[in-house]
């Protein structure tokens, strides 16, 4: 069974720019989140995503958004790029139903220069 | 509101040494998720158990093992004999019922010398 895919793995992008990650997730899996992870501030949620809904969100400027697709894969943009956007950026999917394990993919290294 | 804190920011032992990782949590549900996770250079976040709050059976599995006592809110974990291949950082992480998200400790740097 494959896993939760992230594409790309690397991206360097200017200030002020717009960027696109993927993530694919596990097959059957229909919920679809997304982590900022940060030297300073850890592990942080941006939002999840379940049936093309955004089923909750976290404390993120509206800069970041996201969507899903009808086949569960999911993209999260990010617009008007800051150097504190610099992160890794995680993605997890798990099936439908409360509480399960997440399965994360092996995430998007973003560098804005 | 829920809270998670991994009070070790680094840990570095010696191989075959024991070690704990702490972890202490903070919520106001009675029902609650407990996890751990393993993050290898790679990147990946890696699961490694799930506990929900009514059971309190410690676990077992292989060199790991969990204590969870919540007495003292704390979901510690223990591995046995380290091995090089154990360095990583570990999370903790809080979820409550609902389709709420996993809150996430900073993490704990484990480094095992050969």
């Amino acid at each position: 069974k494959a896993g939760v895919t992230q594409t790309p793995r690397y991206l360097i992008k200017t200030r002020g720019q717009q960027v696109t990650l993927s993530c694919s997730p596990i097959s059957g899996h229909r919920s679809v989140s997304w982590y900022q992870q940060t030297p300073g501030q850890g592990l942080q949620f941006l939002f999840e995503y379940f049936s093309e809904t955004q089923r909750n969100k976290g404390n993120f400027p509206g800069r970041f958004s996201g969507r899903q697709f009808s086949n569960s894969r999911s993209e999260m943009n990010v617009s008007t790029l800051e150097l504190g956007d610099s992160a890794l950026y995680l993605c997890a999917s798990r099936p439908q139903g409360t509480n399960y394990g997440y399965t994360f993919g092996s995430g998007t290294r973003l560098t804005v220069v | 509101a829920q809270k998670v804190t991994q009070a070790q920011t680094e840990i570095s032992v010696v191989e075959k040494e024991d070690v704990t990782l702490d972890c202490v949590y903070e919520t106001r549900d009675t029902t609650y998720y407990l996890f751990w996770y393993k993050q290898p250079p790679s990147g990946e976040l890696v699961f490694l158990i799930r506990r929900n709050s009514f059971d309190e059976q410690n676990e077992i599995s292989g060199r790991y093992s969990w204590n969870f006592q919540k007495s003292t809110s704390s979901f510690n974990f223990t591995i046995t004999a380290s091995q090089v291949v154990d360095s990583a950082v570990y999370f903790c992480a809080l979820s409550e019922p609902g389709n709420t998200p996993l809150v996430f400790g900073k993490g704990t740097r484990l480094s095992v010398i050969a």
